[in-house]
């Protein structure tokens, strides 16, 4: 069964203080590793996906890189506007391609001015 | 170009009552897949649907079933609910492999069902 362990699940910055969130995972076949960002309330916002080890990926503030067995989301330089939780998930290979997504219990990031 | 749609935003239902939550998928996809997040926890998988048929189930009671439509929208009927069926409802749509590559599933802002 894959499963996804994401640490911290809660983590409080500074504003300007970067860190790394982390998501170790199991899969029978990774097909993509997924980093999604959500907002109280809201459904989960695509980031990024990741293929396969030495990935790496970059948006504003955002990196997102992949192993074997984890991915770091690293956070630079964040503003308060960055404070949400972030979901990991994985998708295994299989037969055809949509297949299901497999979530960590998230990070729940607050950027404090 | 809109996004996910899912109706309603909000429901409150009694124990053992039925529920039917609706989905629009983002245009030009075509697979739409149901999950529940509860308070606090990630999103579980509870199915997906692709050309009018459950193609995937997760791990959820036969009490939970659903449709896709021909125009690609979806429904999720819940019987006989439980105060643990309380949760976020999050539709999310993609497209399939065989025509598109994956740039991650389009997930809607879900229907808050609570249930008393």
């Amino acid at each position: 069964e894959d499963q996804v362990t994401q640490s911290p699940e809660a983590l409080r910055l500074q504003e300007g203080e970067s860190s790394s969130l982390n998501c170790s995972y199991t899969v029978s076949g990774l097909r993509g590793l997924f980093w999604y960002r959500q907002d109280p309330g809201k459904g989960p916002e695509f980031l990024f996906t990741l293929y396969s080890a030495g990935e790496e990926k970059e948006k504003e503030r955002l990196k997102a890189t992949l192993t074997k067995k984890e991915s770091f989301l690293h956070i630079t330089a964040p503003k308060p506007e960055d404070s949400a939780t972030y979901l990991c998930a994985v998708q295994a290979k299989s037969d055809f391609g949509n297949e299901k997504l497999t979530f960590g219990t998230g990070t729940r990031l607050t950027i404090i001015p | 170009d809109a996004g996910v749609t899912q109706s309603p935003t909000h429901l409150i239902k009694t124990r053992g009552q039925q529920v039917t939550l609706r989905c629009s998928p983002k245009s030009g996809h075509d697979t739409v897949s149901w999950y529940q997040q509860a308070l606090g926890q990630g999103p579980q998988f509870i199915f997906q649907y692709y050309e009018e048929e459950e193609r995937q189930r997760g791990n959820f009671p036969d009490r939970f079933s659903g449709h896709q439509f021909p125009n690609y929208s979806s429904e999720l009927n819940v019987n006989a609910l439980l105060l643990g069926d309380s949760a976020l409802y999050l539709c999310a749509s993609s497209w399939d492999r065989t025509r598109r590559p994956d740039y991650g599933y389009t997930f809607g802002s879900g229907t808050r069902l609570t249930v008393v």
